[in-house]
């Protein structure tokens, strides 16, 4: 199975900084990559798939990057309801797997 | 409005069996294939199965492959996940989530609130 790891494991940020996750697979997965942002309690909700594309209705401060094995999210300016924990999901080939996912919080 | 609400979670005893339910609607069913995604209190997300919308492909996780199956009644717009041989580690909240594909991409679009899943003597 393709191996995804995430950097950092969590930061801590302020409103309106950039903030850059970084995402790495095992092997190369083309562009078959996705964005997840998860809030306590809540289901996972997409961001940014086949590694740069934004979801419809995602804010344009959220903007992805990369291909093969390493990729990045970021956010350009740090909104108050962007602190959550991120996840990076390759689905290049089963079995799909999740980064370790990186949480955000506040400084 | 497009909905995928997961139902049948419960405590259940080390050994025991469960089936869960995602029940669709707002979109063709068929249409799509749709996976489990489960996350283990205080951890990370965990792909566990996926099946191709005619049911004719499936696909498992190392750790489920074996002693959970997925299944789906397109009829009824109902996605399935029969687990059997639960372990303590099985416990999560699990998640249904309709895989979109296009002509270059494929995604999770849409995800359901979840169902909890306690194995526990």
């Amino acid at each position: 199975a393709i191996q995804m790891t995430q950097s950092p494991s969590s930061l801590s940020a302020s409103v309106g900084d950039r903030v850059t996750i970084t995402c790495r697979a095992s092997q190369g997965i083309r562009n078959d990559l996705g964005w997840y942002q998860q809030k306590p309690g809540k289901a996972p909700k997409l961001l940014i798939y086949a590694a740069s594309s934004l979801q419809s209705g995602v804010p344009s401060r959220f903007s992805g990057s990369g291909s093969g094995t390493d990729f990045t999210l970021t956010i350009s300016s740090l909104q108050p309801e962007d602190f959550a924990t991120y996840y990076c999901l390759q689905d290049y080939n089963y079995p799909f797997t999740f980064g370790p996912g990186t949480k955000v919080d506040i400084k | 409005e497009v909905q995928l609400l997961e139902s049948g979670g419960g405590l259940v005893q080390p050994g025991g069996s469960l089936r869960l339910s995602c029940a669709a609607s707002g979109f063709t069913f068929s249409s799509y294939a749709m996976s489990w995604v489960r996350q283990a209190p205080g951890k990370g997300l965990e792909w566990v199965s996926a099946i191709s919308g005619s049911g004719g492909s499936t696909y498992y996780a190392d750790s489920v492959k074996g002693r959970f199956t997925i299944s789906r009644d397109n009829s009824k717009n109902t996605l399935y996940l029969q687990m059997n041989s639960l372990r303590a580690e099985d416990t999560a909240v699990y998640y249904c989530a309709k895989y979109y594909c296009s002509s270059t991409s494929c995604y999770m679009d849409v995800w359901g609130k979840g169902t909890t899943v306690t194995v526990s003597s």
